[in-house]
């Protein structure tokens, strides 16, 4: 079975600080990999996605997120985080069939940035 | 603009009482798909579609209908809902890997 695990339900970092997001997954093959953002009342914005190739993908907002096949890992990261950032952050995977695509979702982080 | 529009945004309705959330996309999108958000367990899909007249289960897709008759409208159909049916429901269209999510349905069922 697929599963996507967010270790951290909660991160508390301050305005300026860097920052990283823990993703794990567990996939039979080759992943797609997903990190989206959800602000306060709104729906999902995808931030970022990894299919193939390079291993490091830039995203939106400045967000950078890195596959690491052998850790089961698509962890995402900021060099100084914004005010703006604090939201909740999902990591998910795709899974391609013959009907088309599953996703799977972590349960979230909450992040919360401190002046 | 391009966007996923959700009917109603919000919803109180009794067990056992049909309900449809209607979902619209202008994007031209084959893909669509409804999703469920409850607290601690993150968003589960519910039912997904590729294109019109095919559609599959996604992770919980007990207790709910979906149709697909035309390509801009992917409703969600509660035939009898149930108080565990009480959530915050997102449709979303998807064209290469980016999903178009919807501003969000709450669900309660009393």
């Amino acid at each position: 079975a697929q599963s996507v695990t967010q270790p951290d339900i909660h991160i508390t970092v301050s305005e300026g600080a860097s920052l990283e997001l823990r993703c794990n997954y567990s996939y039979g093959a080759t992943p797609y990999l997903f990190w989206y953002v959800q602000s306060p009342g709104q729906g999902l914005q995808l931030l970022l996605k990894y299919f193939s190739g390079d291993t490091l993908v830039q995203g939106i907002k400045g967000f950078e997120a890195e596959f690491k096949r052998s850790q089961s890992s698509f962890n995402l990261r900021k060099p100084s985080v914004h005010w703006s950032d604090a939201a909740e952050y999902f990591c998910a995977v795709g899974k391609s069939s013959n009907t088309g695509n599953q996703f799977y979702f972590g349960t979230g982080t909450s992040l919360t940035v401190i002046p | 603009e391009a966007q996923v529009t959700q009917n109603p945004r919000y919803l109180i309705t009794v067990t056992g009482k049909k309900l449809t959330v209607t979902c619209s996309q202008n994007m031209n999108h084959e893909y669509m798909s409804w999703y469920r958000q409850d607290p601690g367990l993150g968003l589960r899909q519910i039912y997904y579609s590729m294109n019109v007249e095919v559609t599959d289960k996604g992770d919980v897709p007990e207790g709910y209908k979906v149709s697909r008759k035309e390509k801009r409208n992917f409703p969600l159909i509660l035939e009898s809902p149930s108080p565990n049916q009480t959530s915050l429901y997102f449709c979303a269209s998807r064209t290469g890997g980016k999903q178009y999510f919807g501003p969000g349905t709450r669900l309660t069922v009393t």
